[in-house]
C-alpha cells in the first residue's frame, strides 16, 4: 500500500498570504495525484488532478506540482473561502490512498 | 443533474451488518467505476474499495476484505457498500464517489453516516 504523508498537519494562515502544502508519497505515483478540499460538513471538491491539472470551475490561484514522490499545493493570496482540509490522494495504484490532511486555520 | 443519491443514516449495533444504497442519476451508468470513502468523525478520508457497474468486478482495500461487500444493480443504476461485524470504530460518514482519477469528472454523494453504539 502507498502511504500518502502530508505536512504540516496544521497552517495558520491570513489572508492574502501564498500557502504551499506538501505530499509526500512512500513510492513513486508518477503524476497520478489529486487534491482535495474539504470544508465543514461537506464532501471532499476535486482542484486539482494530474499533480497540475486545475479542475473546472477552480480559481487560478490554486496550483499543484511534483512527480513520482513529492508534491505540492500552493494557494496564491489566500481568500477567507479558502480555509478547510486539504487532502492529497494518490491514484497510480489500487489501493487508492488519501494523506492525512492540512488544516488552514486563521492566524 | 449528474448526482448520487445516498440512503439515510443508520444506527447499529456491534456485531450487526449494515448496506448503504448510492443511486446515480444524469450520466450513464455503466461507464464509472464507483468508490466507496469514509470519514470517522473529525479524521481523514479512508478509501474502501471501487465496484464496477457494469459486471460488478470489484476491488477493496486490505484493510476491510473478508468484511465489506461492493455490489451493482445496473436496472436502478445503483450502488450497495455492505459492511459487517460492525465495530465503534465504523462510526463514520460513509461516502460514494465517482473519483476523478486523473479526469475531470469528480462526483460525490453527500455521505451516510453509521453510528455504531451499543
Amino acid at each position: 500500500e502507498i502511504v500518502m504523508t502530508q505536512s504540516p498537519a496544521t497552517l495558520s494562515v491570513s489572508p492574502g498570504e501564498r500557502v504551499t502544502l506538501s505530499c509526500r508519497a512512500s513510492q513513486s505515483v508518477s503524476i497520478n495525484l489529486a487534491w482535495y478540499q474539504q470544508k465543514p460538513g461537506q464532501a471532499p471538491r476535486l482542484l486539482i488532478y494530474g499533480a497540475s491539472t486545475r479542475a473546472t470551475g477552480i480559481p487560478a490561484r490554486f496550483s499543484g506540482s511534483g512527480s513520482g514522490t513529492e508534491f505540492t499545493l500552493t494557494i496564491n493570496s489566500l481568500q477567507s473561502e479558502d480555509l478547510a482540509v486539504y487532502y492529497c490522494q494518490q491514484y497510480n495504484d489500487w489501493p487508492y490512498t488519501f494523506g492525512q490532511g492540512t488544516k488552514l486555520e486563521i492566524k | 443533474q449528474v448526482q448520487l443519491v445516498q440512503s439515510g443514516a443508520e444506527v447499529k449495533k456491534p456485531g450487526a451488518s449494515v448496506k448503504v444504497s448510492c443511486k446515480a442519476s444524469g450520466y450513464t451508468f455503466t461507464n464509472y467505476y464507483l468508490h466507496w470513502v469514509r470519514q470517522a468523525p473529525g479524521q481523514g478520508l479512508e478509501w474502501m474499495g471501487i465496484i464496477n457497474p457494469s459486471g460488478g468486478s470489484t476491488n477493496y482495500a486490505p484493510k476491510f476484505q473478508g468484511r465489506v461487500t461492493m455490489t451493482s444493480d445496473t436496472s436502478s443504476s445503483t450502488v450497495y457498500m455492505a459492511l459487517s461485524s460492525l465495530r465503534s470504530e465504523d462510526t463514520a460518514i460513509y461516502y460514494c464517489a465517482k473519483l476523478a482519477a486523473g479526469s475531470d469528472f469528480d462526483l460525490w454523494g453527500r455521505g451516510t453516516l453509521v453510528t455504531v453504539s451499543s
